[in-house]
């Protein structure tokens, strides 16, 4: 099976810009999270979707937002970008439907820098 | 709210000899947890976890963890480290109660001195 999928890689933005990441799952996987990583917060829960419904939100601004679709896949955008921004985003996804112990996976992440 | 320990920013050891990655928890229901290792520019890898019933978790690339609830810790351990489980090691906790989400500690990077 192929793993969680993650475009772009790399991004550079300018202060006030938007940015789109998307996730793909592994096949059959219904949920997906989203994790912010950076060298002084370390790993931060931003939000999780099952079935194109946001069950879970972290602590963030709501310039944080997402989606996911019928297929499973996930957008997470980020409005006016600011420097604190910069950070790899992580999206993990399971094969969880109600149990909150099932295993997440993680895929590469995106590494965004915002100049 | 739950939360996750690692005491130690690194582990230093050498080849050949045990390692222990200590971890310690606080949640208010039955905890979840959970051991990744990230190497670099590369995602989290999952390990192992604990669920429920024997406090002895065997994951992953020869390692195991072990759940002690009075201690509330769940320190991962391998009995003879290699040079390529240099990495970054994460511990997680989740929660019943419609909690979906993992809490990490902060990482402690693992250095294995050939």
């Amino acid at each position: 099976k192929a793993g969680v999928t993650q475009t772009p890689r790399y991004l550079i933005k300018t202060r006030g810009q938007q940015v789109t990441l998307s996730c793909s799952p592994i096949s059959g996987h219904r949920s997906v999270s989203w994790y912010q990583q950076t060298p002084g917060q370390g790993l931060q829960f931003l939000f999780e979707y099952f079935s194109e419904t946001q069950r879970n939100k972290g602590n963030f601004p709501g310039r944080f937002s997402g989606r996911q679709f019928s297929n499973s896949r996930s957008e997470m955008n980020v409005s006016t970008l600011e420097l604190g921004d910069s950070a790899l985003y992580l999206c993990a996804s399971s094969p969880r439907g109600i149990e909150v112990f099932a295993t997440q996976y993680f895929g590469p992440g995106t590494r965004l820098l915002v100049l | 709210a739950q939360s996750v320990a690692q005491p130690e920013d690194q582990v230093n050891v050498a080849e050949g000899n045990p390692l222990t990655v200590k971890c310690t928890y606080s949640v208010s229901g039955n905890p979840y947890l959970f051991w990744y290792v990230q190497y670099p520019n590369r995602g989290l890898q999952f390990l192992l976890k604990y669920i429920t019933g024997d406090n002895l978790v065997k994951g992953s690339y020869g390692f195991e963890a072990e759940f002690n609830k009075s201690q509330t810790s769940f320190h991962l351990k391998k009995p003879s480290a290699l040079v390529s489980d240099s990495a970054l090691y994460f511990c997680a906790v989740s929660t019943g109660a419609g909690s979906y989400q993992l809490t990490f500690g902060k990482g402690t990077k693992l250095s294995v001195i050939p």
